[in-house]
């Protein structure tokens, strides 16, 4: 498994506001994943840290609502923009290693938007 | 047809018995399963992988794998209220891409004392 934090735990932001979060691994991972999940709700993949290029984003969530970056193989940053209450969720990041295809998650941030 | 489908539950047992979680899954190509476990306000928690027919015994824990019938099951043995959590199925691989998951909604486990 890997080590994985995340920063802020939880927030609670105003309407047209941005929130960045941060997401740490203790060791080099090959892939890194974005995932929302809503009150009550499964987990919904926003999006594919890719390091040193452009995320990959699944289908619904765009790059200008959600620009991620991943500068090295140990960290990546999710932002949420222009938030309304809709973007109140859990976001979570995971990792996976080379060679296996097995994912473990970062222990989530609460986002709340008034 | 949703992709990855799960009884949302409440599925409740007895402390001692045996919990029995089911999942199917729609793409005949997938190669990975996972058995995910949630506690309410944390993030998921790999208990299980299962990828060959068959049986794959960890501890209290088993899954089973049947590509034919396209399902994926885990058996909760002396089931503890340790244990009641929401339990997430994941499926990896096949027409989606090797690397993408998708999560079934999760059945909720209450196990009671």
């Amino acid at each position: 498994s890997a080590v994985i934090s995340q920063k802020p735990s939880r927030d609670i932001c105003q309407r047209g506001t941005s929130l960045t979060i941060q997401c740490q691994v203790d060791s080099q991972v090959t892939m890194m994943f974005w995932y929302r999940q809503q009150p009550g709700q499964s987990l919904t993949l926003i999006a594919t840290a890719n390091q040193g290029s452009e995320a990959t984003y699944e289908s619904g969530f765009v790059i200008d609502k959600f620009p991620i970056s991943r500068p090295n193989l140990t960290f990546s940053t999710l932002t949420v923009s222009n938030m309304s209450p809709e973007d109140s969720s859990i976001y979570l990041c995971s990792v996976e290693r080379q060679s296996t295809d097995t994912q473990y998650f970062g222990p989530g941030t609460r986002l709340t938007v008034l | 047809q949703k992709e990855v489908e799960q009884n949302s539950g409440p599925l409740s047992v007895p402390e001692g018995a045996i919990a029995s979680l089911n999942c199917t899954y729609s793409d005949r190509g997938s190669q990975s399963f996972f058995w995910y476990r949630q506690y309410s306000g944390k993030s998921p928690e790999l208990i299980m992988s299962i990828y060959s027919n068959g049986d794959q015994e960890d501890g209290r824990f088993t899954a089973q794998l049947n590509k034919a019938s396209q399902y994926v099951s885990l058996l909760i043995r002396d089931s503890q209220p340790s244990d009641s959590a929401t339990y997430l199925c994941a499926v990896n691989g096949g027409t989606s891409g090797t690397y993408k998951y998708i999560f079934g909604t999760g059945t909720r486990l209450k196990v009671l004392a």
